[in-house]
């Protein structure tokens, strides 16, 4: 989905360092989220974010932070990496509703494959 | 957490025929979404089917729901080469608005 736009789209780092992954949307949807994939266990939320101000812890939180800094962008940074966190990471966005079925549809961009070594 | 479990893991088919897979999930859900992935690509949403719905169509796809059993299938029909992706269910927890995710089924189609 050319909407969502994730950089970089393949990275390969050392164990130790910081990395940034940026997800930026135009969609205008008001959620956005980090999810990571790794094979044979589907997808697994790490943060979401349903406005600027308004972060949220997922499933998988510890070793990651995210940054919200604008509604159109969600960044998730890995602030010592280990091997473990090697896995296809993706963003997705989503628009809210005010009703009591609030799941709407989520838009993925085509992921960040990152390798640690 | 893992809620939506597909089944089966992998499917392999002739152009042609008809694909079904199945999801099975363990507590009460709002609605029902199903997500397709070409490899290398990020996922696609297909249909949201609600819990007070039992089947919905789109195109060639047709999704039925089982609230009582907890369990949902996928339905293609006539498949083709371009099918050929991985098929990932997703359920919510009423408590947080999150969507959990199924391991997805693998759909193979031979020509």
């Amino acid at each position: 989905d050319a909407d969502v736009t994730q950089t970089p789209r393949n990275r390969i780092t050392k164990t130790g360092k910081r990395i940034m992954l940026e997800c930026s949307q135009t969609k205008g949807h008001d959620r956005m989220y980090w999810y990571r994939q790794d094979p044979g266990l589907g997808l697994r939320l790490i943060y979401y974010s349903f406005d600027v101000k308004d972060i949220n812890k997922g499933e998988i939180s510890d070793g990651y932070s995210v940054s919200r800094q604008a509604q159109a962008k969600f960044s998730l940074s890995l602030e010592s990496a280990i091997p473990n966190q090697t896995a296809l990471y993706f963003c997705a966005t989503s628009h809210s509703r005010d009703s009591l079925e609030d799941n709407q549809p989520q838009h993925f961009g085509d992921g960040t494959r990152l390798s640690i070594l | 957490s893992q809620q939506g479990e597909e089944d089966p893991q992998a499917l392999s088919i002739q152009e042609g025929e008809n694909a079904t897979m199945n999801c099975s999930y363990k507590t009460s859900i709002n609605n029902l979404q199903w997500y397709r992935q070409n490899s290398g690509r990020g996922l696609v949403h297909l249909i949201l089917i609600r819990s007070n719905e039992r089947e919905k169509h789109s195109g060639r796809l047709r999704v039925t729901l089982d609230t009582s059993k907890k369990s949902s299938s996928l339905l293609i029909t006539a498949s083709r080469a371009a099918d050929t992706a991985s098929y990932f269910c997703a359920t919510d927890e009423d408590s947080n608005y999150q969507l959990i995710w199924g391991a997805g089924t693998k759909l193979i189609i031979k020509p």
